[in-house]
């Protein structure tokens, strides 16, 4: 079975720093999709980042942007020029490429809570 | 607009009363699920169904029941709730295929069993 762990459980940063947040995961898998989902206080879950593991690019959105090593099993988010705005819980999520049953399905790290300080 | 829905969105109920909350989308997709959320422990899927009249376990489904009879609407049902079913839970759907396709959430609904 596949695990994400986030070992950081809250991070701090200062408006317009930059923060890196730390995911590993855990899968026999050699295809296979990560992300990023950012929960802001209103308990939305919003998309922020995906990678294709088949993809040796990093992907980026903007001020958002991924350190993937697949063979470390690592996936990181940075996120550049830190806004109040982003202030929220961030979780790192895996889903298997395709076929069975439960390709669908996200297996998700335990969060990080992420603090922007004015 | 595609969307995900979810009722009720809070939810304060006592220990064995059977309760539902609904889960709607209308973007015809054929794989739906449910996520509790704690503390902790991130989101961990219920149950999921690839289809109408298709569903399955996840990996905490003890307490829970689903049903899909119709495409769009895939229900979380707890017939006896009890405290350790307090919990944020998400509905999320997507279509099926090879591609990667967006999985959409619904709204959240907070449920305290006391």
């Amino acid at each position: 079975a596949q695990t994400v762990t986030q070992s950081q459980p809250e991070m701090s940063v200062q408006e317009a720093e930059t923060v890196t947040l730390s995911c590993t995961y855990d899968t026999s898998e050699s295809d296979y999709y990560l992300f990023w989902y950012k929960q802001p206080p209103s308990r939305q879950m919003i998309l922020v980042i995906r990678q294709e593991a088949y993809k040796q690019q990093n992907a980026t959105e903007n001020r958002f942007s991924v350190n993937f090593q697949k063979a470390a099993k690592s996936f990181s988010l940075k996120i550049s020029d830190s806004q109040l705005g982003d202030a929220a819980m961030y979780f790192c999520a895996y889903r298997r490429f395709a076929g069975g049953t439960s390709y669908g399905k996200l297996t998700f790290g335990q969060g990080t809570i992420l603090t922007v300080h004015p | 607009e595609a969307q995900v829905t979810q009722n009720p969105r809070y939810l304060i109920t006592v220990t064995g009363k059977k309760l539902t909350v609904t889960c709607s989308q209308n973007m015809n997709h054929e794989y739906m699920s449910w996520y509790r959320q704690d503390p902790g422990l991130g989101l961990r899927q219920i149950y999921y169904s690839m289809n109408v009249e298709v569903t399955d376990k996840g990996d905490v489904p003890e307490g829970y029941k689903v049903s899909r009879k119709e495409k769009r609407n895939f229900p979380l049902i707890l017939e006896s709730p009890s405290p350790n079913q307090t919990s944020l839970y998400f509905c999320a759907s997507t279509e099926t295929g090879l591609a990667l396709k967006t999985q959409y959430f619904g709204p959240g609904t907070r449920l305290l069993v006391l």
